[in-house]
């Protein structure tokens, strides 16, 4: 089945504890990106990236940090998680420049404390 | 930068027609499309017109795209209980990086 493959779904943990949440698809798709979701600001981009080796910033990517050194994983680290980034984030793939859309992963509801 | 702009809620009874409406700014859109979430999900591509069509229809739901006003809807016949989700449009321009809307939450009541 073709998705996009986050984990994990649920994380609690603390204030400066570093921390990974993986994303994986398996449609050999070139771009990727991350999104958090808060209430009432919609969807902002975190950091994307247009294939192997290229990321850039998004909208909001203070406090973050991404990798892409194989085309179906894209992890989203944090480093010294805070508070503010209590969050639901989304991983999306698609092909690059069609109209297929973006398949999005189930969500990681991350709270800092 | 672009901006796609929807309000943020909508109330409708079951069995009418939802209308929920986006506008957005990039005159280079390219793709427009309607995202649907439901509770504790990711987002699902619901469908997508393309900027040089004026309406796509799919079943239950149509899409008009008015590209002179910059002004795309989406039309739900027969809303059911199932139907209440949040939707969110989307454009894909130039960049080829898509800008999201806030999201509408659809609420539909008996």
């Amino acid at each position: 089945e073709a998705q996009v493959t986050q984990n994990p779904r649920y994380l609690i943990t603390v204030t400066g504890k570093k921390l990974t949440v993986t994303c994986s698809q398996n449609m050999n798709h070139e771009y990727m990106s991350w999104y958090r979701q808060d209430p009432g600001l919609g969807l902002r981009q975190i950091y994307y990236s247009m294939n192997v080796e290229v990321t850039d910033k998004g909208d909001v990517p203070e406090g973050y940090k991404v990798s892409r050194k194989e085309k179906r994983n894209f992890p989203l680290i944090l480093e010294s998680p805070s508070p503010n980034q209590t969050s639901l984030y989304f991983c999306a793939s698609s092909r690059q420049g069609t109209n297929y859309g973006y398949t999005f992963g189930s969500g990681t509801r991350l709270t800092v404390v | 930068g672009e901006d796609v702009e929807q309000s943020l809620f909508l109330s409708v009874r079951e069995g009418d027609s939802s209308v929920i409406n986006c506008t957005y700014t990039d005159s280079s859109s390219t793709y427009l499309y309607w995202y649907k979430q439901e509770p504790g999900a990711g987002l699902q591509l619901l469908t997508y017109i393309f900027s040089n069509m004026d309406m796509k229809q799919d079943q239950r739901l149509t899409v008009l795209l008015n590209k002179k006003d910059k002004h795309l809807s989406l039309r739900i016949a027969d809303t059911q209980t199932g139907d209440s989700a949040i939707y969110f449009c989307a454009e894909l321009g130039g960049s080829y990086i898509p800008t999201f809307g806030r999201g509408t939450s659809l609420i539909v009541h008996p």
